[in-house]
């Protein structure tokens, strides 16, 4: 079965500056698909970014961007110009094709503190 | 648009107790998800489901339940509640196309006591 592994339990970063948050995972598949999702207090997931395994080029969303590396099955994730509002849980999360069950499999998640 | 609604958004249960917690989606979703956050870590899948009449074991199944008889609803069963079941529960939900993100409920916290 697919793992999903963050190993930075928490991080922090200063307001407006970068953070980079790591995410590795082990498959024997080649297709498939990595989510970053962001969870606050709340408790609501939300998707953050996306990236196709079979895409080289690396996903972007306004300040967040991945670094896709499918060799070294590493996926990365990069937040500029950091804002309080980025303070969160951030989960990866890897799913498979649909013909290989389709599931979403998620790491334990990055703890983000961001300090003014 | 109502999304992924779960209830209830808390329970406590005593020890042996059985209870089902309520997921519906109103999105025409073919794929739901569960899965149980316990504190500080991430989403374990309990069970998925492909499409109605359709379920699957994820990486934690004992000691829960699934069904899946329509395409909106995917309740989760617990039967004989136990201490280690204590958790935040989240159902999810997507399309079948591999590139789209899964949508998640609030959340259930389960307290077993």
């Amino acid at each position: 079965a697919q793992t999903v592994t963050q190993s930075q339990p928490e991080m922090s970063v200063q307001e407006a500056e970068t953070v980079t948050l790591s995410c590795t995972y082990d498959t024997s598949e080649s297709d498939y698909y990595l989510f970053w999702y962001k969870q606050p207090p709340s408790r609501q997931m939300i998707l953050v970014i996306r990236q196709e395994a079979y895409k080289q080029q690396n996903a972007t969303e306004n300040r967040f961007s991945v670094n896709f590396q499918k060799a070294a099955k590493s996926f990365s994730l990069k937040i500029s110009d950091s804002q309080l509002g980025d303070a969160a849980m951030y989960f990866c999360a890897y799913r498979s094709a649909p013909y290989n069950n389709n599931d979403m499999r998620f790491g334990a998640g990055t703890r983000l503190t961001v300090k003014p | 648009n109502a999304g992924v609604t779960q209830t209830p958004k808390f329970r406590i249960l005593k020890i042996g107790q059985s209870m089902t917690l309520q997921c519906t989606q109103d999105m025409n979703h073919n794929y739901m998800y569960w899965y149980r956050q316990d504190p500080g870590m991430g989403l374990k899948l309990i069970y998925y489901s492909v499409g109605a009449g359709i379920t699957d074991k994820g990486e934690v199944p004992n000691g829960y339940n699934v069904s899946r008889s329509t395409t909106e609803d995917f309740p989760l069963r617990l039967e004989l509640a136990a201490p280690s079941q204590t958790s935040v529960y989240f159902c999810a939900s997507s399309r079948r196309a591999q590139n789209t993100e899964a949508f998640f409920g609030q959340g259930t916290r389960l307290t077993v006591v």
